[in-house]
C-alpha cells in the first residue's frame, strides 16, 4: 500500500536555528495536511493545501512558520527560529480528494534544546 | 464542527469485543463521524466513519444511533496490536480538516 513519506523521522535542533520538513504524500492526492502533535494531546492542523494552493493556514503561526508546495506534489514546513515550545511531532497527510479519508506519514519528531 | 466526547482510556481482554464510545450531542445534520487511530510512534490511521447508517469494514464497526448524539466504534475480537488511542471526530466535508481532540487510550491485554 502506497505511504505518505516523511522526513527526517528525529530532528534536534537548538533554538533560534532554522529547520525545515519534508513530505512526499501518495501519488495523486490533491489535498495535503501538515499537522502538530504536542505530546499527550491530538494533531492539530497547522495548513492544508489544494493542489499547489493554501486552502487554510488560519492555527499556522506565521511570524515563524512557512509551508510551501510548489509543484503541487511534495511539501516543505520550514520553522525559523524555532522556539522550545516548538517541540513535538509534526505529522503530514494527504487525501484523494475533499471527502477522502487523510492517509498520514510516521512523523518528524522535532526536539528543541 | 461539532465537539465530542470520549473516555480517556479503557482496558480489554485479548479476543474480547472492544466497545468505544463518544458522544457528540451538538452534531448537525451534514456532519459526518470518523474514527482514527493511532499506535505509539505511527501516525494516525484511518478506520471508518459513517453518517446515519452502521458501517462495517474489515477492520471495525461503526454504530451510530438514531438520534446521532453518540455512537460507538466495535472491535470484534481485538488483539494485541489494537492498543492505539482511538479519536472520534466529527467533521463535514467542506474542507474536510479534521480536528483531533485527546482521544481515547485503549490498551489490550493478554
Amino acid at each position: 500500500e502506497a505511504e505518505v513519506a516523511q522526513s527526517p523521522r528525529y530532528k534536534i535542533t537548538e533554538k533560534s536555528q532554522a529547520v525545515a520538513f519534508w513530505c512526499d504524500p501518495i501519488s495523486g492526492h490533491a489535498t495535503l495536511y501538515w499537522y502538530r502533535q504536542i505530546l499527550g494531546q491530538g494533531p492539530e492542523l497547522l495548513v492544508q493545501f489544494q493542489d499547489e494552493s493554501v486552502v487554510d493556514d488560519s492555527q499556522l503561526p506565521k511570524d515563524r512558520f512557512s509551508a510551501e508546495r510548489l509543484k503541487g506534489v511534495d511539501s516543505t514546513l520550514k520553522i525559523q527560529p524555532a522556539e522550545l515550545g516548538d517541540s513535538a511531532m509534526y505529522l503530514c497527510a494527504s487525501s484523494l480528494a475533499y471527502n477522502s479519508p487523510l492517509h498520514f506519514g510516521n512523523g518528524t519528531r522535532l526536539t528543541v534544546t | 464542527d461539532a465537539k465530542t466526547t470520549q473516555p480517556p482510556s479503557m482496558d480489554c481482554a485479548e479476543g474480547r469485543a472492544a466497545n468505544l464510545p463518544c458522544n457528540h450531542s451538538t452534531i448537525s445534520g451534514n456532519e459526518y463521524v470518523y474514527w482514527y487511530r493511532q499506535i505509539h510512534s505511527q501516525g494516525p490511521q484511518y478506520i471508518i466513519h459513517g453518517l446515519k447508517n452502521n458501517e462495517t469494514n474489515e477492520m471495525a464497526s461503526l454504530i451510530i444511533t438514531e438520534d446521532r448524539k453518540s455512537s460507538t466504534l466495535i472491535l470484534p475480537h481485538a488483539t494485541l496490536r489494537d492498543t492505539a488511542v482511538y479519536y472520534c471526530i466529527v467533521s463535514s466535508h467542506s474542507g474536510y480538516a479534521l480536528n483531533f481532540g485527546k482521544g481515547t487510550s485503549l490498551l489490550v491485554t493478554p
